[in-house]
């Protein structure tokens, strides 16, 4: 089937906008997340959201982000009043969570800058 | 804390050469250890992965891993390097129950004619 996708592949917006991430994941993955790729770093951990418990935000860098998740499936990334050490790869992953496999599907990423 | 070192950030051989990326981990229990691939533009592609059992796991395009529990290490290697390897590499490893995965923070691969 389809992997991960994610929208849009690249953003451009100002300082001080509010953007939005689009991720959907691959059917019938419970499992999903969301990291940061700053230029010539590693990911960097953001949430994770598992079925219909709390998700983990304990990676979330201030409260300008949050995410949620639609019926299990699609997830949006909001970042608030962006400011320019927010450019980054914000990428998405999804999983099983049970009966395996366990390893993580990628999403292409999504490409911000902020100006 | 969990945590995995990738020393090289970047390393350059030519082609047809052996390749071996290191990756160090830092866990208290039985890890689960991957190696992921991201060529530019591109998400992260999963190359191989290690739970349990034979500590050689072979993965896709040539490529293998060794785990070896009294260096901490899980090294990728590739006997024969391809133009088309180009690309950074990463290792990660998982929690018991893969809701975390520590990520190190990538190996550039360049490749010489």
């Amino acid at each position: 089937g389809a992997g991960v996708s994610q929208s849009p592949s690249n953003k451009v917006t100002e300082k001080g906008k509010d953007v939005e991430l689009r991720c959907d994941p691959i059917s019938g993955h419970t499992a999903l997340y969301w990291y940061r790729q700053s230029l010539g770093q590693g990911l960097e951990f953001l949430i994770y959201f598992q079925g219909n418990s709390a998700p983990d935000k304990s990676g979330l860098p201030s409260d300008r982000f949050s995410a949620e998740r639609t019926g299990g499936s699609v997830s949006t990334l909001t970042i608030q009043r962006t400011q320019q050490e927010d450019s980054a790869v914000y990428l998405c992953a999804s999983r099983f969570k049970v009966g395996g496999p366990y390893e993580q599907y990628f999403g292409p990423g999504t490409r911000l800058t902020v100006t | 804390a969990q945590s995995v070192t990738q020393p090289d950030i970047h390393i350059t051989v030519s082609e047809g050469a052996s390749l071996e990326l290191r990756c160090n981990y830092s866990y208290g229990a039985t890890p689960y250890l991957f190696w992921y691939v991201q060529s530019p533009g591109q998400g992260l592609q999963l190359l191989l992965k290690y739970f349990s059992g034979d500590t050689l796991v072979q993965g896709i395009k040539g490529f293998e891993a060794e785990f070896k529990r009294s260096q901490s290490s899980f090294n990728l290697r590739k006997p024969s390097v391809h133009w088309s390897d180009a690309a950074e590499y990463f290792c990660a490893v998982s929690d018991y129950n893969f809701n975390k995965f520590y990520f190190g923070s990538g190996t550039k691969l360049n490749v010489k004619p």
